[in-house]
């Protein structure tokens, strides 16, 4: 069954507003979880990796102040876009390493698609 | 810094053949872990096969194998009796073995199995 869930799995947008996007491990504790963006049919670029209990580490070029992570719970990181601009439209997905997993696997949620008119 | 090169943006492939996607990798590390992730239309990702690097053996799942060569950081995966249901995008992947490591994904492999 699922691991990694998001919600919601699309969402649309005026520009100018905030988006909260959800990722819950569903069956074990995460102390790290990682979100990445993906651009139609190309590869996922790595945004952040979010740490429970602590400020999330951004990848460079990423503005910390437009995409906010919160890493509030052991099965929960949440990714709010700010002022979402329709150049923000993408898709995201969220991962999650199992600690029993093979070291280094992660498994990834379905994904949001996020369209900023 | 990793870098992850797949230089085939699309493969096709008949029913029941045999196929091989490349990748190749850029390191200075020792240690650490290759993976294929097969990403299909609904665009959930999935994992196919890791490899440890300090592992000399090919890793194997099934109809999924790799080709590992550490000297020549290269790292290919065949897909066997290839089916319908393969068709997708397929990720190489990189991670070093350091407590902060992330993956670093290759562009892509867009891969079409056709009857």
């Amino acid at each position: 069954g699922a691991v990694v869930s998001q919600h919601p799995s699309r969402v649309i947008c005026k520009s100018g507003t905030s988006v909260k996007i959800e990722c819950r491990s569903l069956d074990f504790q995460a102390t790290t979880m990682f979100w990445y963006r993906q651009f139609p049919k190309k590869s996922l670029m790595l945004m952040a990796t979010s740490n429970e209990g602590s400020k999330a580490t951004y990848e460079q070029g990423v503005e910390k102040d437009k995409f906010l992570i919160n890493h509030a719970s052991l099965t929960l990181s949440t990714l709010t876009v700010t002022s979402a601009h329709p150049e923000d439209s993408s898709f995201y997905i969220c991962s999650v390493s199992r600690p029993e997993a093979a070291q280094g696997t992660q498994y990834f949620g379905p994904g949001t698609r996020l369209l900023v008119l | 810094a990793q870098t992850v090169t797949q230089s085939q943006p699309e493969m096709s492939v008949q029913e029941a053949e045999t196929v091989t996607l490349s990748c190749t990798y850029d390191t200075s590390e020792n240690n650490y872990y290759l993976f294929w992730y097969k990403q299909p239309p609904s665009r959930q990702m999935i994992l196919v096969i890791r490899q440890e690097a300090y592992k000399q053996q090919n890793a194997t799942e099934n109809r999924f194998s790799v080709n590992f060569q550490k000297a020549a950081k290269s790292f290919s995966l065949k897909i066997s009796d290839s089916q319908l249901g393969d068709t997708a995008m397929y990720f190489c992947a990189f991670m070093g073995s350091g407590g902060y490591s992330t993956l670093t994904f290759g562009k892509g492999t867009m891969l079409l199995v056709s009857p």
